[in-house]
């Protein structure tokens, strides 16, 4: 039972690139969430999902898009990175709204 | 609008002492409060979560204590180990209540 897994680990794009976050539960848990964390800031919501074949915007959804592609993946893709978008990305499930979110070990995001 | 804070961002302590972290939320209809840990470079781990029909719940060497009447809850950490050494973020539902809005963490470090 692996819980929250993203990929890659570590990514380095130039500004204008794309690229897609990957993230996959194990847990059978209906909600997925995508976070980003900034020194000094707590985790700011970019996008969610309910439960599959839905999903809707967080507090910072801009410059990102999301698909939830099954029940257990849900990924992030930034169509043209800036380097705002620098930052640490954090997947998290949880069995549904009001239950506790398990966190998958994040993506540290590097825009030049 | 909504929004959780820490009173502290540090907090030192000495092995074996007790220690308290406390935390402001603004919305009076929130119902559900979480507590995560965080240690460096890892996801957010989640250590206690408490409804608003409770003022108090325990766990394992935790107690988090809800006074809804000043919109505050604190996490308590009894006989605080260097492997309580961590970055600790409370959390409350959101008013649609999708997700969870986090504030902005208290460092805490133990010195033995």
């Amino acid at each position: 039972n692996a819980g929250v897994t993203q990929t890659p680990k570590f990514q380095v794009l130039k500004t204008g690139q794309s690229m897609t976050l990957q993230c996959a539960q194990d847990m059978n848990h209906n909600s997925m969430y995508w976070y980003r964390q900034d020194p000094g800031m707590g985790l700011r919501l970019i996008y969610y999902s309910a439960s599959e074949g839905t999903t809707d915007k967080g507090e910072v959804p801009n410059g990102y898009n999301v698909s939830r592609l099954n029940k257990r993946e849900f990924s992030l893709r930034l169509e043209s990175a800036a380097p705002s978008q620098t930052s640490v990305y954090f997947c998290a499930s949880s069995r549904d709204a009001t239950y506790e979110q398990y966190f998958g070990p994040g993506t540290r995001l590097t825009v030049t | 609008g909504e929004s959780v804070g820490l009173h502290l961002p540090t907090l030192s302590v000495q092995e074996g002492d007790n220690s308290i972290i406390n935390c402001a939320y603004s919305n009076s209809a929130s119902d559900y409060f979480i507590w995560y840990k965080q240690e460096s470079g890892k996801g957010p781990q989640f250590i206690i979560d408490i409804r608003s029909n409770m003022d108090k719940r325990q766990g394992q060497r935790v107690t988090v204590l809800l006074n809804k009447t000043v919109k505050h809850l604190s996490l308590q950490i009894a006989a605080t180990q260097p492997g309580d050494s961590a970055v600790y973020f409370c959390a409350e539902k959101n008013q649609a209540g999708t997700a969870l809005i986090f504030g902005k963490g208290t460092t805490l470090s133990v010195s033995s």
